[in-house]
């Protein structure tokens, strides 16, 4: 367990819809990571926040949006679902002074877009 | 062409042996580079951290960095079925904006007793 949790574990939805998946950092980290996983395109970076200021964007589309809280849980909003926005959602969190390569991954949101 | 390639394999070797798994790039801007183990169903654990060329070395595992060639190689010596995992190597390049974080597609390990 790395102490990263993430709400809810499974998502269903149809096509259009609009979802939030929520994310805890470990106590302490300042960073949170938001990535995407799929079989055809693998894992791919979306956002950073550090202590709730954007620090760095990958690949997320206008239709998603992120916003770290001042307790320094995490969103995700996902809008205008289509079916290829099907797949896992990681949250990951870092502590102070590091970066990406001390991070702790959550068990991740498996989102199924019908 | 993605700017990370990654053999998906799956590869199977027999329990101790040494396994090699590699990725190569196209971004020669790439400044750190990763490997990380997901288990199926779990989320991604960070293995190794690299900055530039070379080696470094942790326990059985060896991570190795040819910036000229842009070829990253994981060697895990002495392998277990507990290294049984999809292996993602990452890079990262710092900019103005921030940065950007690439993976590979990972490669199935199966170790076998």
């Amino acid at each position: 367990d790395s102490g990263v949790t993430q709400t809810p574990k499974h998502l269903i939805t149809a096509t259009g819809q609009r979802v939030t998946l929520r994310c805890s950092p470990r106590s302490g980290d300042l960073s949170v990571y938001w990535y995407q996983q799929s079989l055809d395109q693998g894992l791919q970076f979306l956002i950073h926040y550090y202590n709730g200021e954007e620090r760095a964007k990958g690949n997320i589309l206008e239709r998603f949006s992120a916003q770290q809280f001042p307790d320094l849980h995490s969103e995700l909003n996902l809008s205008s679902l289509e079916l290829g926005d099907s797949a896992l959602y990681f949250c990951a969190s870092s502590p102070p002074g590091t970066g990406v390569h001390e991070q702790y991954f959550g068990p991740g949101t498996r989102l199924t877009v019908t | 062409q993605k700017e990370v390639e990654q053999d998906p394999g799956p590869l199977s070797v027999p329990e101790g042996a040494i396994v090699s798994l590699n990725c190569t790039y196209s971004n020669s801007a790439f400044q750190y580079f990763m490997w990380y183990r997901q288990y199926s169903r779990k989320g991604p654990e960070l293995l190794m951290y690299t900055y530039s060329s070379g080696n470094k070395e942790d326990g059985r595992f060896t991570a190795q960095v040819d910036k000229s060639s842009k070829y990253i190689s994981l060697f895990i010596r002495d392998s277990q079925p507990s290294d049984s995992a999809t292996y993602l190597c990452a890079m990262r390049v710092d900019s103005n904006s921030g940065y950007a974080l690439n993976f590979g597609k990972g490669t199935s390990l199966l170790v076998t007793p």
